[in-house]
């Protein structure tokens, strides 16, 4: 079955860097484009970003981490990350991966949050 | 990208029915079919419920079901039970390529 594993949260000062990764496994990652969520303490989900399938040459950012985040893949190590630059505490958050839609008996249905990660915690310290 | 509006928290009893509404505009929510539905329990995994407006995943019960109105979705869930108690958000694509959450509603079952 689908399993999304994030690694790399931690504690980091204001103004630093961070970067996130995501190991898929259970579905043949190239194919599904794929999705950084995160939600801050007491706070809501908030999307992030989305890298798309195959290549991953078309990039969309939630405009408050525009320019800071770079969301990147790689399919022959099957992992997601997730470049985060210019630390802010408003980034202090549980960062989920998620896998966009499903692919079945010859048809595809995108654009919604198939499967996702148990998370990894961001805390940015000022 | 503002987020959607839902309301943040409803409550029913074992058994009953709530709906759970999410307005968002022609930009999101009125203008594509991409809208979808997550319960989230605290310190678990997100999990779909409802994708493009009405379909449900394998395995959700039939308790849920999912309605679009202009700009206006809804969730519903009928039959509550004591384990629906949970957040839930809705999301949608937006014309920009993006994608938007709602502020969530806490569902709390009396």
């Amino acid at each position: 079955q689908v399993q999304l594993v994030e690694s790399g949260g931690g504690v980091v000062q204001s103004g630093r860097s961070l970067r996130l990764s995501c190991a898929a496994s259970g579905f043949t990652f190239n194919r599904y484009a794929m999705h950084w969520v995160r939600q801050a303490p007491g706070k809501g989900l908030e999307w992030v970003a989305l890298i798309s399938n195959e290549d991953g040459s078309d990039k969309y950012y939630e405009d408050s981490v525009k320019g800071r985040f770079t969301i990147s893949r790689d399919n022959s190590k099957n992992t997601l990350y997730l470049e985060m630059n210019s630390l802010r505490a408003e980034d202090t958050a549980v960062y989920y991966c998620a896998k966009d839609g499903f692919c079945r008996g010859g048809g595809c249905y995108p654009n919604f949050f198939d499967s996702w990660g148990q998370g990894t915690l961001v805390t940015v310290s000022s | 990208q503002s987020a959607l509006t839902q309301p943040a928290s409803v409550s029913g009893s074992p058994g009953q029915s709530i709906t759970i509404s999410c307005t968002g505009s022609s930009s999101d929510v009125g203008g594509y079919r991409y809208v979808s539905w997550y319960q989230h329990h605290p310190g678990k995994a997100p999990k779909v419920m409802i994708y493009d407006v009405s379909n449900r995943p394998s395995g959700v019960p039939d308790r849920f079901s999912g309605s679009k109105s202009g700009n206006t979705a809804s969730l519903t869930i009928s039959g509550l039970q004591a384990e629906d108690e949970a957040d839930y958000y809705c999301s949608s694509y937006t014309s920009r390529g993006t994608r938007v959450f709602g502020g969530g509603t806490k569902l709390t079952v009396l």
